[in-house]
């Protein structure tokens, strides 16, 4: 049950497009198409779920923000970065063991 | 509107016990799994444990398997963690969720509630 691995920071301008990866192993990422992502907009505020099953968006969440996955490594893109896009990004991973595994977060910076 | 609402939080001295609730509302809550994910003060998200609709399939992360046991009670529509030999490392905020199919897309989330271990 190892963390997912994240870049710690990202960063952008407004308008402009950010990838974050979130590199697992054969036995989350690679072996399950059930990748998703999560929101923070601060510390102590509840995670929002912005994309599931590795690129699949729920109701509400803008079209800027899509999903991939590569072998054991899964992406998130925010395109036409956005002041209120400033917030912490997690992974996360169904893993083997029956178990479910984040990553340790990305703080991405609108500039 | 779905709703989580945790509570049972608070300050517990280091090896003791407490019992966190989640209460849900708005949805059919047998038909959910639901999860514990933590996190510490200035951390990242860590997922605790997960129970099926029924309660018949619980799992836990390998850092609280042992220590922790997640049940959940559907005539109360509430899920519960009852934590024991608490350690510092265990301080954190303790985040409800609800997965619709048991394969971590955590659609709902509480607000927390915090857990102090602390001498």
């Amino acid at each position: 049950q190892s963390a997912l691995t994240q870049p710690p920071s990202a960063s952008g301008s407004p308008g402009q497009s950010v990838t974050i990866s979130c590199t697992g192993t054969s036995s989350d990422v690679g072996a399950y198409d059930y990748v998703s992502w999560y929101q923070q907009q601060h510390p102590g505020k509840a995670p929002k779920l912005i994309i599931y099953e590795v690129t699949r968006r729920p109701s509400g969440v803008p079209d800027r923000f899509s999903g991939s996955k590569s072998g054991n490594t899964a992406s998130l893109t925010v395109s036409g970065l956005q002041a209120e896009d400033d917030a912490d990004y997690y992974c996360s991973s169904f893993a083997g063991s029956n178990s479910v595994v984040f990553g340790g977060g990305t703080k991405l910076t609108v500039l | 509107e779905v709703q989580l609402v945790e509570s049972g939080g608070g300050l517990v001295q280091p090896g003791g016990p407490l019992r966190l609730s989640c209460a849900a509302s708005g949805f059919t809550f047998t038909d959910y799994w639901m999860n514990w994910v933590r996190q510490a003060p200035g951390k990242g998200l860590v997922w605790v444990s997960r129970i099926n609709s029924d309660g018949s399939t619980i799992n836990y992360a390998d850092s609280v398997k042992g220590r922790f046991t997640t049940s959940r009670d559907n005539a109360k529509n509430t899920v519960y963690l009852q934590m024991n030999s608490l350690r510092a490392e265990d301080m954190a905020l303790y985040y409800c969720t609800r997965d619709p199919w048991g394969i971590g897309d955590f659609d709902y989330w509480g607000q927390g509630t915090l857990v102090t271990v602390s001498s």
